[in-house]
C-alpha cells in the first residue's frame, strides 16, 4: 500500500540543540523523498530532498539520511533556532507518479 | 513574482452552495496538483493534471471537479459544499509527472463552509 509514516508528531527543543525526524515508506519503489517546511499560516516549502541513489545529503545546518533497505529516512537539524519553529512534512514518490506525504511533524523550538 | 497563484484566499460559503477555486503557475511545468490540508494539517493529494490531461484523480466525491484549460492552469470546482469540505486547498506544480520533483505550492484557499 502507499504509506508514508512520520514521528514524532510533535517535538519540542532548547536553541541550539538537535532535531531528529523520522519517517518510513511502504513502497518499495519510492526513489525521490522531499522535506518540506510549513510556517504558520503559510504554504509548505521545500527545504531538502534525496533521491534513493544517495545515502545522505547535506544543505548547512539540515542534512538528511537515507536506509533504502529498511524503507527508513530522516531529517536531522542542528543548532536548532527560534526561526527554526514550524511543522515539518517528509514526503515519498509513490507507484512512480505522484507524492505522499507523512502527517508532518510540529517542531517547538525554545530560546 | 509569484510562481503559483491561487485565488481566493479565503472563501466562506453556506453549505449547498457551489464555489470555485483558480490556480496558476508561471514555472513552465507540465504537472499541477490539487492537495487538501484538513484541521489536522495531514496533506492529502485529490488530483493531477500533467499537460491537460488528468493522471491521477484519489478517492475524491464527484462533487470535486477539477478543470485544466491549459498546462499553466488548474481550476478545482466544487459542488453542494459540505462541512466536511472545510478545509486548506493548496495547488501545486511540479516539473515531472512522476512525483520525483519538488512540489512547488500556491499560498492556498482557506474554505470555511457554514
Amino acid at each position: 500500500g502507499e504509506n508514508v509514516e512520520q514521528h514524532p508528531s510533535t517535538l519540542s527543543v532548547q536553541e541550539g540543540d538537535s532535531a531528529v525526524i523520522k519517517c518510513t515508506y511502504s513502497d518499495s519503489a519510492s526513489n525521490y523523498f522531499p522535506w518540506y517546511k510549513q510556517e504558520l499560516g503559510k504554504r509548505p516549502q521545500l527545504i531538502i530532498d534525496i533521491r534513493s541513489n544517495v545515502g545522505e545529503k547535506k544543505d548547512q545546518r539540515i542534512a538528511v539520511t537515507l536506509n533504502k533497505t529498511a524503507k527508513h529516512f530522516s531529517l536531522h537539524i542542528t543548532e536548532t533556532q527560534p526561526e527554526d519553529s514550524a511543522v515539518y512534512f517528509c514526503a515519498a514518490s509513490v507507484g512512480g507518479f505522484k507524492t505522499i506525504f507523512g502527517a508532518g511533524t510540529r517542531l517547538f523550538v525554545k530560546a | 513574482d509569484t510562481a503559483v497563484s491561487q485565488t481566493p484566499k479565503y472563501l466562506v460559503t453556506q453549505m449547498g452552495n457551489d464555489k470555485s477555486i483558480k490556480c496558476e503557475q508561471n514555472l513552465g511545468h507540465d504537472t499541477m496538483y490539487w492537495y487538501k490540508q484538513d484541521s489536522k494539517k495531514f496533506l492529502k493529494i485529490m488530483f493531477s493534471y500533467n499537460n491537460k490531461e488528468l493522471i491521477i484523480n484519489e478517492t475524491v466525491p464527484n462533487r470535486f471537479s477539477p478543470k485544466s484549460p491549459d498546462k499553466a492552469h488548474l481550476n478545482l470546482h466544487i459542488n453542494s459544499l459540505e462541512l466536511g469540505d472545510s478545509a486548506v486547498y493548496f495547488c501545486a506544480s511540479s516539473q515531472d509527472r512522476g512525483g520525483r520533483s519538488p512540489l512547488h505550492f500556491g499560498n492556498g484557499t482557506r474554505l470555511t463552509v457554514t
